[in-house]
């Protein structure tokens, strides 16, 4: 069964500065999906990014990039420039190619952003 | 991006009694919505997949005659909780699929906002 693990409860990190938040995931396809969601107080889940597997560049969204690193099947979320907004928990998630897949999602990391 | 409404976000009842959420995906068809349920400072556990026009798929451990769920139409599913007791009081979340062919991203997840559930 594909597992995705989210090492870090919680991070904390300044206004305007950058954070990396980590992510690995377990899984023997090779055809699959990353995403990154976001969750703020409002509880509201909101898309970050997603990455494909089968793409080598790193997406990029505004402030929000990602390290995919497959051989390692590591997928780090970097936030630069933090603002206040980004205070929120942040799920990594996992879905295999098939139209069936379901996602698989990590605990969960708390970002804290402080003045 | 597509956008999915979640109905009602806070409800309250009396043990005993059943309740109906509804998930609307507003702005694309939806073939497949997922109802998820979330406990205080967890992740989201998923309960059920629900398939237009089919019965639903529910996940292990979940009880289907408790947690009925229709998906009558390709932009509506239902989660109805039947006879609900305090211990169903939770954060329930649908989220629908997007399908290919409709000017967004195909097989994406997007997410209600969530009903909060208090059984008295």
């Amino acid at each position: 069964a594909q597992t995705v693990t989210q090492s870090q409860p919680e991070m904390s990190v300044q206004e305007a500065e950058t954070v990396t938040l980590s992510c690995t995931y377990d899984t023997s396809e090779s055809d699959y999906y990353l995403f990154w969601y976001k969750q703020p107080p409002s509880r509201q889940m909101i898309l970050v990014i997603r990455q494909e597997a089968y793409k080598q560049q790193n997406a990029t969204e505004n402030r929000f990039s990602v390290n995919f690193q497959k051989a390692a099947k590591s997928f780090s979320l970097k936030i630069s420039d933090s603002q206040l907004g980004d205070a929120a928990m942040y799920f990594c998630a996992y879905r295999t190619g098939g139209t069936a897949s379901k996602l698989t999602f990590g605990t969960g990391t708390r970002l804290q952003v402080t003045l | 991006g597509a956008v999915v409404s979640q109905h009602p976000s806070w409800v309250i009842c009396k043990s005993g009694t059943s309740v109906k959420i509804e998930c609307r995906s507003l702005d694309f068809q939806a073939t497949t919505m997922f109802w998820y349920r979330q406990f205080p400072k967890q992740s989201l556990m998923l309960m059920a997949t629900s398939n237009e026009g089919s019965k639903a798929t529910y996940e292990q451990g979940v009880e289907k005659d408790k947690f009925l769920i229709n998906h009558a139409s390709l932009t509506l599913s239902t989660l109805t909780v039947t006879s609900a007791h305090p211990e169903d009081s939770s954060f329930y979340i649908c989220s629908a699929r997007t399908p290919g062919g409709q000017g967004i991203p195909p097989n994406i997840q997007y997410f209600g906002a969530g009903t909060r559930l208090s059984v008295l």
